[in-house]
């Protein structure tokens, strides 16, 4: 079956750190294009970085220096390093699947998100 | 940015009413364009993709149109279970945006 499965969520302080990871099966998250969307509580959704098949790597404007993407290829695991988190990256982080493999597209596959609450 | 714009930002239907949905781009974004449904507590799930193309295993009573700046997503015939907020996303460029969501609600 192919599924992702987010862990790593939580509660930390403002200026704190937390790592999120996406556990894929029934693809090889190396092959596709992964992202991560967030969604604060009773708000849209919206896109938070992207790594390619290739390994490049984009992120939006709103936490651009702070957070980093990347995959364990052997872990068939994407993950979300969040450094120096503000109260208004409260939100619940989802990673998905690009639905193409060697070119962009829409997000066929999503995990079931993990909250993560910046707050003292 | 791409802006993204919806509306109606919410709407009451009648089971078996026609519902449409306008999505308005900023800029040309020829059809890369994508809709998504989210039920309460739950991820978003791909509907239609590139404007018109229906995901697998979605019923056919959901459809999209559209391209350049204007689109439309349209469910044929409302039922119970598609209650649920609808988002548009273009993929044209990064940062991909979303529109803001349209709620569905049950009259």
């Amino acid at each position: 079956e192919v599924q992702l499965v987010e862990s790593g969520g939580g509660l930390v302080q403002p200026g704190g750190s937390l790592r999120l990871s996406c556990a894929a099966s029934g693809f090889t998250v190396s092959s596709n294009y992964m992202s991560w969307v967030r969604q604060a509580p009773g708000k849209g959704l919206e896109w938070v970085s992207v790594i390619y098949s290739g390994g490049s790597t984009y992120y939006a404007d709103s936490v651009k220096g702070r957070f980093t993407i990347s995959r364990d290829n052997s872990k068939n695991t994407l993950y979300l390093q969040m450094n120096s988190l503000r109260a208004e990256d409260t939100a619940v982080y989802y990673c998905a699947r690009g639905k193409y493999s060697s070119s962009p597209g829409a997000f066929d596959i999503w995990g079931q998100g993990t909250m993560v609450t910046v707050s003292s | 940015d791409i802006q993204m714009t919806q509306s109606p930002s919410s709407l009451s239907a009648s089971v078996g009413d026609r519902v449409t949905i306008t999505c308005q781009a900023s800029q040309d974004i020829s059809n890369y364009l994508n809709w998504y449904q989210q039920k309460p507590g739950k991820a978003p799930k791909l509907l239609i993709y590139d404007a018109s193309n229906l995901e697998t295993g979605v019923p056919s009573r959901f459809s999209g149109s559209g391209s350049g700046t204007d689109f439309t997503f349209t469910i044929s015939s409302l039922q119970p279970e598609d209650i649920a907020t609808y988002y548009c996303q273009q993929y044209d460029n990064l940062p991909r945006t979303f529109g803001q969501g349209t709620k569905v609600e049950i009259k």
